[in-house]
């Protein structure tokens, strides 16, 4: 069964510091892609960061990077600076190449960004 | 450029009607996806249209059903509703269909479901 695990129900982090989410996944497929999504409170998902699984080199994109472990099946996002605006459901999913086009999704972190 | 746009915002059935949900891709955009989130949980994969076709469908019993009509749109049937059907349902859509291949796709903001 290909499944998403986001142990993390609810995070809490400072305004400017730093966060870490984690998400762990499953799949007997060797070629994917993951994906980190987030979902502010007017519920449209955006889209944070890929990464491909066939790239050791972790993705970044500006505040936002990820620790990707493909051996140990591990995704986690890290968020440096953090924003008032990056309060949020964080939601990890990934999807197999194969042509499923099936997004599978783990039931997402809370984060909130304190002042 | 519109985003992917969706309707109504907001359904209230009663238990056993059909409830019908509407999508409208990105211009341009031929794959449409739908999925289920209800309070509490993830995203649940539940159908992808391609070219007016049904590619794959979630785990979900046959009264959910839908269509994609010529011009890429499409909309999310559910018949009989239970209430356990209350939730977000939403629309997404992407460049012919290569999620797989690492396309991006983009999401509407939802249509909320209530069944009473």
């Amino acid at each position: 069964a290909q499944t998403v695990t986001q142990s993390q129900p609810e995070m809490s982090v400072q305004e400017a510091e730093t966060v870490t989410l984690s998400c762990t996944y499953d799949t007997s497929e060797n070629n994917y892609y993951l994906f980190w999504y987030k979902q502010p409170p007017s519920r449209q998902m955006i889209l944070v960061i890929r990464q491909e699984a066939y790239k050791q080199q972790n993705a970044t994109e500006n505040r936002f990077s990820v620790n990707f472990q493909k051996a140990a099946k591990s995704f986690s996002l890290k968020i440096s600076d953090s924003q008032l605006g990056d309060t949020a459901m964080y939601f990890c999913a990934f999807v197999t190449q194969g042509g499923s086009e099936k997004l599978v999704f783990g039931k997402g972190t809370k984060l909130t960004v304190n002042p | 450029e519109a985003g992917v746009t969706q309707s109504p915002t907001h359904l209230i059935k009663t238990r056993g009607q059909q409830a019908t949900l509407r999508c409208s891709p990105i211009s341009g955009h031929t794959s449409v996806y739908w999925y289920q989130q209800a309070l509490g949980l993830g995203l649940q994969f539940l159908l992808w249209y391609d070219e007016g076709e049904e590619r794959n469908r979630g785990n979900f019993p046959p009264r959910f059903s839908g269509r994609q009509f010529p011009n890429y749109s499409s909309e999310l049937n559910v018949n009989a509703l239970e209430l356990e059907d209350s939730a977000l349902y939403l629309c997404a859509s992407s460049l012919e269909g290569r999620l797989s291949s690492g396309n991006t796709i983009y999401f509407g903001e939802g249509s909320w479901l209530t069944v009473v």
